[in-house]
């Protein structure tokens, strides 16, 4: 069964340093998402992404954050300017049509500011 | 997005039905339900949808009340492994996560 994968699995970073999350869509899939998930909290929407642009962008996205697809495969998240607040679950997800419900999440990158 | 209204934990029996229930009286007539769950802290996972006709797949059925104001995920036979926070999800054009129903199953 396809799959949506994520690298790296677990990140520790100091505060300041910028990170990049990787995840590598379900192949015939167009549209990209990035949702977190803090410690004990909700899983919350960030961004989703089609046709090399963002449709959509959460508040907590803001221009410490960017994504891109760089190549026909990958989908990333950068996080500039690391915070401690950074620190969560994040969640890569694709689907196969827009304003569809049916999401396919990864099993997430933990990242840990310290 | 409709809101949902979801009890915050239930306890199921292992090999009994678990219904999960969810309120989502403002939703309107082009919005989905949708069902996802999370194990531990794993990406979540889709379960099922639908508009207005209950829905069976192999993971779950959905049955959703003529009016659309609520409705009730089914696990018919739950595992130790269903124990997982259920959301319920009205979705006009993205997908917002609640706080869900925690549920227990219990040998």
């Amino acid at each position: 069964e396809p799959e949506v994968t994520q690298t790296p699995s677990h990140q520790v970073t100091q505060m300041g340093q910028e990170v990049i999350l990787r995840c590598v869509p379900i192949s015939n899939h167009l549209y990209f998402y990035w949702y977190r998930q803090i410690l004990g909290q909700k899983v919350e929407f960030l961004v989703s992404f089609y046709n090399n642009e963002i449709s959509e962008k959460s508040e907590i996205f803001d221009d410490q954050f960017s994504v891109e697809r760089p190549d026909g495969s990958n989908f990333t998240l950068k996080i500039r300017s690391t915070k401690l607040e950074d620190s969560a679950m994040y969640f890569c997800a694709s689907s196969e049509w827009m304003y569809t419900g049916e999401l396919f999440f990864g099993e997430g990158s933990r990242l840990t500011v310290l | 997005d409709a809101k949902t209204t979801q009890p915050p934990s239930m306890d199921c029996a292992e090999g009994r039905a678990a219904n999960l229930p969810c309120n989502h009286s403002t939703i309107s007539g082009n919005e989905y339900v949708y069902w996802y769950r999370q194990i531990h802290s794993q990406g979540p996972q889709y379960i099922i949808h639908g508009l207005k006709n209950n829905e069976t797949n192999e993971m779950a059925s959905l049955i959703i009340t003529e009016d659309r104001k609520s409705s009730t995920l089914i696990l018919p036979h739950a595992t130790l492994r269903d124990t997982a926070v259920y959301y319920c999800i009205v979705v006009t054009d993205k997908l917002i996560f609640g706080t869900g129903t925690r549920l227990q199953v219990f040998p």
